[in-house]
């Protein structure tokens, strides 16, 4: 089975902090995304990678950075985070465009 | 900017209903349409959907693609409370680049299915 592991559950950071959001996937998949969740808005994609050191925009890139350095990982980072980035964020691998997308469980991020 | 929109965003019915979900999108290059169902942790694969695969069932569960009209459909007949969730409907078609594919997601139907 595909696995796509992000590194915590639940967070809580403080106002200002620069936060990292792991992400690691086993099944050596070309595409990588970030998405956040929130109620009444659904996922919007926050930046997404189809190759190592490669990566594009998404729908709401602003206040986040990414870093794909290895293939199986992809990192989220908060520069600064502020409140209005409390949200649950949730990663996602596919192996190749045309395939579904197997996610992660979920970061629930909390920024106080 | 891509669109995905689907509706209802909530729907309540009893068990053993048959209900429709729908998606409409407006997206550059379009290549596949998903479904996803989400319980309270990560969405579920249901289907993909694409030009060469407009139909798809698994028990109770259907969809079909109109790639004319840029919509799709999710039935699910003979309800169970086990159905109860969020689905989320996702379109894969070209980011803004211009050379790489995006998924972006619809906000989701919220489906209870009550007792």
């Amino acid at each position: 089975d595909v696995k796509v592991t992000q590194s915590s559950r639940y967070l809580v950071k403080r106002t200002g902090e620069k936060v990292f959001l792991e992400c690691v996937q086993d099944m050596d998949h070309e595409n990588m995304f970030w998405y956040r969740q929130d109620p009444g808005l659904g996922l919007r994609l926050i930046y997404f990678s189809y190759d190592v050191k490669m990566k594009e925009k998404g729908d709401i890139p602003e206040g986040y950075s990414v870093s794909r350095e290895k293939k199986e990982r992809f990192s989220l980072i908060l520069e600064s985070a502020s409140t209005n980035q409390t949200s649950m964020y949730l990663c996602a691998s596919t192996i190749f465009r045309g395939t579904e997308a197997f996610f992660g469980q979920g970061t629930r991020l909390t920024v106080v | 900017e891509d669109k995905v929109v689907q509706s209802p965003l909530s729907l309540v019915v009893h068990e053993g209903d048959t209900v429709t979900l729908n998606c409409s999108y407006e997206v550059t290059n379009f290549r596949s349409l998903l479904w996803y169902k989400q319980e309270k942790k990560a969405p579920t694969f249901l289907f993909m959907l694409t030009s060469s695969g407009i139909e798809k069932k698994s028990g109770r569960l259907s969809s079909i693609l109109d790639k004319k009209e840029l919509f799709s459909i999710l039935n699910i007949t003979a309800t169970q409370t086990g159905d109860s969730a969020v689905y989320l409907c996702a379109v894969e078609a070209l980011g803004s680049g211009g050379s790489n594919y995006k998924l972006t997601f619809g906000k989701g139907t919220l489906l209870t299915v009550n007792p």
